[in-house]
């Protein structure tokens, strides 16, 4: 059971937009940790998508980006490209557990 | 360009120990706090510690509490997960990440390695 919450799946067509949530608690997001995004390609390692909740880091196209309130955050995908097809993770800080904490992931699928 | 390198995975019967070894290169290894994540098979990613960038402060996910030791040796640009009295949900692939800090502050882990696999069974 992850401490953050995330869908486990969501799809879309080419060129479509998506949105993926993460929702936590008053401990971590909502007690204004920021939130943070990594992509993992199949068979690949975590690669970092957006941090401090809506900022990209460079080589990152802006078809990504990211948003928080109050205890959730979500990232957003336009122009969906099968390239995208990955798990996407939310992840950041909680102060009862004194560490980091992240989602349970969600599967990304390109239809 | 920055490189995290992992090594020491393999096969370890439960209650045994295992260290993970992770070899930083390309970047200012003594500046940055340090930490290891972990992935079950299919599963997500599990947090496992952090590491100050200077080997002062350290903290651990609850699962592994009093079991695991992260340390870092800053003169041979490595990291170092010590795992001891394993169990089977230690099973995984460990991945060492660098913070964006010195000092681990809710920060994101801009660079990863490519992990190491560790399967604990008898």
């Amino acid at each position: 059971q992850s401490v953050l919450t995330q869908s486990p799946s969501v799809s879309g067509a080419p060129g479509q937009t998506i949105t993926i949530s993460c929702t936590g608690s008053s401990s971590n997001i909502g007690a204004g940790y920021d939130v943070h995004w990594y992509q993992q390609l199949p068979g690949t390692a975590p690669k970092l998508l957006i941090y401090d909740n809506n900022n990209r880091p460079s080589g990152v196209p802006d078809r990504f980006s990211g948003s928080k309130s109050d205890t959730s955050a979500s990232l957003a995908i336009t122009g969906l490209q099968a390239e995208d097809e990955a798990d996407y993770y939310c992840q950041s800080y909680d102060s009862s557990l004194s560490g980091s904490v992240f989602g349970g992931g969600t599967k990304l699928t390109v239809l | 360009q920055v490189q995290l390198v992992e090594s020491g995975g393999g096969v370890v019967q439960p209650g045994r120990s295992l260290r993970l070894s992770c070899a930083a290169s390309g970047f200012t290894f003594s500046s940055y706090a340090m930490h290891w994540v972990r992935q079950a098979p299919g599963k997500g990613l599990d947090w496992v510690a952090v590491i100050s960038y200077d080997g002062t402060y350290k903290y651990y996910a609850d699962s592994v509490k009093g079991r695991f030791t992260i340390s870092r040796d800053n003169s041979k640009n490595t990291l170092y997960l010590q795992m001891n009295r394993q169990r089977g949900e230690d099973s995984a692939v460990y991945y060492c990440a660098r913070d964006v800090l010195r000092t681990h502050q809710a920060s994101p882990f801009d660079y990863w390695g490519q992990g190491t696999l560790v399967t604990v069974s008898s």
